[in-house]
């Protein structure tokens, strides 16, 4: 099984909520990820989780608040987005060796509005 | 600065014509080089992992190769639903689990 499952598939959202993103995996993995990808461009690292703990944090904006309760929950915490923040996030884990695949998920489509 | 780029950025192929998209990257260090099919609106499925010059990887009707400087995803008889949006990405000695992606081919198969 390698699936990585997001909730929900798609959020619309106004500038002033907050909302969260969910991830969710069973296969092991003690790394997780988030990514955003932009319309027909590749997806850009956002965060990245070893052991639970946040090892990399690409300057991401603090309107997102990556958390990590458990090696198989990944939280991704929205507040005051701006309508430029509107894309596909995705969440993806791996083995914490540096050079193994990364699985990811469907993703979620965020529109804030 | 590690760079990966994908050529053509986009190609239109009739079912069954055979073609091979390329993936060239100036890495320090490569760890690892994987491939990945995305549809639209879908996060990317992964397809292939190489690690060394000389490597190869087959999965039904795509075959991955890998040299020092590109590597490339051959496509053999293609069907329509092959057409995707096909990523090249690599991990570095200094970019320890960070995914450095292609632009990525838009891949079309017209029956």
């Amino acid at each position: 099984d390698t699936e990585v499952t997001q909730t929900p598939k798609h959020l619309v959202m106004g500038m002033t909520n907050k909302k969260s993103l969910k991830c969710e995996q069973h296969m092991g993995h003690r790394a997780m990820y988030w990514y955003k990808q932009k319309a027909k461009k590749p997806p850009e690292l956002m965060f990245v989780y070893s052991y639970e703990k946040l090892s990399i944090n690409e300057s991401v904006p603090s309107r997102f608040s990556p958390e990590c309760p458990n090696s198989s929950l990944l939280n991704l915490h929205l507040h005051a987005l701006q309508p430029e923040d509107s894309a596909l996030y995705l969440c993806a884990s791996s083995h914490l060796t540096t050079n193994t695949e990364a699985f990811f998920g469907q993703g979620t489509r965020l529109t804030v509005v | 600065e590690d760079q990966v780029t994908q050529s053509p950025e986009a190609l239109r192929l009739q079912e069954g014509e055979s073609s091979s998209l390329n993936c060239s990257y100036t890495v320090s260090g490569l760890r690892g080089l994987f491939w990945y099919r995305q549809d639209p609106g879908k996060g990317p499925e992964f397809l292939f992992t190489l690690y060394s010059a000389g490597e190869e990887k087959e999965k039904e009707r795509l075959k991955a190769t890998l040299t020092k400087k590109e590597s490339f995803l051959h496509i053999t008889a293609p069907k329509p639903e092959d057409s995707a949006t096909y990523l090249c990405a690599v991990v570095t000695a200094q970019g320890a689990q960070k995914l450095v992606f292609g632009q990525g081919t838009r891949l079309t198969i017209n029956p």
